[in-house]
Parts: C-alpha cells; sequence; structure tokens
C-alpha cells in the first residue's frame, strides 16, 4: 500500500492556460474524491467517483472543469481556460467505504498557481 | 445544507497542557464525524471518527464524543507535545441522510504547542 499519489505536486500555469492533474488512489479502494482548499480554509468538496462512474459533482464544479476516471482506477481533473481563482490546493482522497464508514485517505495535493 | 464551525485560532499552547477544539455541526440527517489532522508539509490524515450519537473516537491520545444533543464534537487530548502542532479539521459526512461519501469540513484550527 503506497497510499494516494498525485501529480505534480505544484503548477504554475498562466491565465487562460488549460492543466491537467492526475491521481493515483490506493488500489483496492473504489471510491475517489476531488477537494480544493484555498489558503486558511477547510478542503471544499468537488466531485466523486465510485469506480468508474461519476456519481456527485459539486455546484463549486464549473463547466471549465471536469474530472474523469476512465477503468476505475485513477482518476484525471482538467481546468480548461484557467483564471487567477482557481489558485489552490487541489486534493485527492480514496476509500472503501464499509456501512456507514467511509474513511478517506488523502494524497498530498497539487498545488496550482495562475498568474 | 451541512455546514461545521470550529474555534477560531490559533491556539498556542505549553507542552503538557490540556487541549481543546471546538467543534459544532448542523446537519438535517444524522452524520458521520471526523477529526482529520494535517502536519507541516505533509497530506490530510484522519484522526478519529465517530459514526453514531455517543460514541467516542480515540487516537495517538485525542478523544471525541459525539454529542448529538449539542451538536459537537469537541477534540480532547490532555498532555500535548510538541509533535502535535499542526492544523486540526473536524469534518462531518452523510448530514443529508443520503451521501456518506462527501466530507464537509471546518475550517481548520492551527495549533501550536511550545516546549
Amino acid at each position: 500500500d503506497t497510499g494516494v499519489s498525485q501529480d505534480p505536486r505544484h503548477k504554475i500555469t498562466k491565465r487562460g492556460q488549460n492543466v491537467t492533474f492526475r491521481c493515483d488512489p490506493i488500489s483496492e479502494h473504489n471510491r475517489l474524491y476531488w477537494y480544493r482548499q484555498t489558503l486558511g480554509q477547510g478542503p471544499e468538496f468537488l466531485t466523486y467517483f465510485q469506480n468508474e462512474a461519476q456519481l456527485e459533482k459539486s455546484r463549486l464544479l464549473s463547466d471549465r472543469f471536469s474530472a474523469e476516471r476512465p477503468k476505475g482506477s485513477f482518476s484525471t481533473l482538467e481546468i480548461q481556460r484557467t483564471e487567477q481563482g482557481d489558485s489552490a490546493m487541489y486534493l485527492c482522497a480514496s476509500s472503501q467505504p464499509r456501512g456507514r464508514s467511509d474513511e478517506q485517505y488523502f494524497g498530498p495535493g497539487t498545488r496550482l498557481t495562475v498568474t | 445544507g451541512d455546514s461545521v464551525t470550529q474555534m477560531e485560532g490559533p491556539v498556542t499552547l505549553s507542552e503538557e497542557a490540556f487541549l481543546t477544539i471546538n467543534c459544532t455541526y448542523t446537519a438535517t440527517g444524522y452524520p458521520s464525524l471526523f477529526w482529520y489532522v494535517q502536519y507541516p508539509g505533509e497530506g490530510l490524515q484522519l484522526l478519529l471518527k465517530a459514526t453514531k450519537a455517543d460514541d467516542k473516537g480515540s487516537n495517538k491520545g485525542f478523544e471525541a464524543t459525539y454529542r448529538k444533543e449539542t451538536t459537537s464534537f469537541h477534540l480532547e487530548k490532555g498532555s500535548v507535545q510538541v509533535s502535535d502542532s499542526a492544523v486540526y479539521f473536524c469534518a462531518l459526512s452523510g448530514g443529508d441522510g443520503t451521501s456518506y461519501g462527501k466530507l464537509t469540513f471546518g475550517q481548520g484550527t492551527i495549533l501550536t504547542v511550545h516546549p
């Protein structure tokens, strides 16, 4: 078990460019979550997958954001036409729910800076 | 919608002092409650959890009791160490009685422990 990994760890991009982040969950986990965290705040839910199905999306996830989990393993989060307000830490988490218990394990995050 | 409110920080203590970080929540259903910790330079880690009223979660000397009557889940530790310096997040899931996946976080409390 190597934990949840995210790539890249840091990304600096110019406004208007597209960026894509990757998350590799813990191998036996069927749920995968994306969150966004800005400085001094707690993480905010963006979307989650159960296997390859995207089951819920937050209203925070504008149409410039898209997430995929094509084979139920790794996931990608793409932001098109980035804006300065997209600057944040993007966190990925995975879990294998058992009853009411859904312990999520977080990756180290990808820090996005839009200049 | 669901929400979590944590006591404002930062909190500064001397080693071996008693710690309390207050957390209250608003939810329409019966959520599961969590405390996550983020050590400097590291990702979020689950510290403890409770899934029903009156449950007590505990780990590494930290405890929190799920109090439905006061909608609270306060974090306590009898004797803090310098190594406990971190940001602590209270969170809930399943507050609407349907989705036991996505986490709703408080804003976080920075704890600094001095020798």
